[in-house]
């Protein structure tokens, strides 16, 4: 099985809807980073989280750490044509950030 | 916005040639990174460098591959003799101390014919 698992593998929406992306990991994830990428681009990072429970906005993106589940969520709000792309997240399952696992990625496009 | 720049941005090359693929991490980061992600799957670590040398790598780096900070700025990642299956993008990597904030360059596309 993967140890880093995103869901779903792909979204449509329509602008100005809401979505949520999830990434689960098998292992305790001790840091949870967040990357946008455009096909044929480099990764933009977008936050990271470390402790359970923590949650980070920046402008419509909001991200969230449930340590238990190992699992954090990405949520856009009111989404816009700009936050089509791929979603990517990165954990740290090893105790330091030496190495990140990536999960697959989710496809965000997002239709007027 | 701090940035990793990346050259080349593309580059083509004949099976069994050396390619050396450059970065320029961001000026205050003390870690660095390499990673690869082949067309159409995960982004895949390849080896993480502090203080001058490797420390952690991958099953993917084997010796064919080296990593070398020549100066204060530059990080390159070499592949000795490229196979057709090292034909992937090439992101460089780096953080501070913290660690809190990864920034990936844009990536140098390798294609291996």
């Amino acid at each position: 099985s993967q140890e880093l698992e995103q869901s779903p593998q792909s979204l449509i929406v329509q602008e100005g809807k809401n979505l949520t992306i999830n990434c689960t990991s098998s292992k305790t994830l001790y840091g949870l980073y967040w990357y946008k990428q455009k096909y044929g681009e480099g990764l933009i990072f977008l936050m990271m989280l470390q402790k359970g429970g923590e949650e980070k906005s920046h402008e419509k993106i909001t991200a969230k750490l449930d340590e238990k589940k190992q699992q954090s969520s990405l949520h856009i709000t009111a989404s816009q044509p700009s936050h089509a792309g791929t979603y990517l997240c990165g954990a740290d399952i090893m105790g330091h950030t030496d190495k990140l696992i990536f999960g697959t990625g989710t496809r965000l496009q997002v239709f007027p | 916005e701090p940035e990793v720049t990346q050259t080349p941005s593309h580059q083509v090359t004949q099976m069994g040639q050396e390619v050396i693929l450059r970065c320029v991490p961001i000026s205050n980061h003390l870690y660095f990174y390499w990673y690869r992600q082949i067309l159409g799957q995960k982004v895949e670590f390849l080896v993480s460098f502090y203080n001058n040398e490797i420390s952690e790598k991958s099953e993917i780096f084997d010796d064919q591959f080296s990593v070398e900070r020549p100066d204060g700025s530059n990080f390159t990642l070499k592949i000795r003799s490229t196979k057709l299956e090292d034909s992937a993008m090439y992101f460089c990597a780096s953080t501070d101390s913290t660690g809190n904030t990864i920034y990936f360059g844009e990536g140098s596309w390798l294609t291996v014919v």
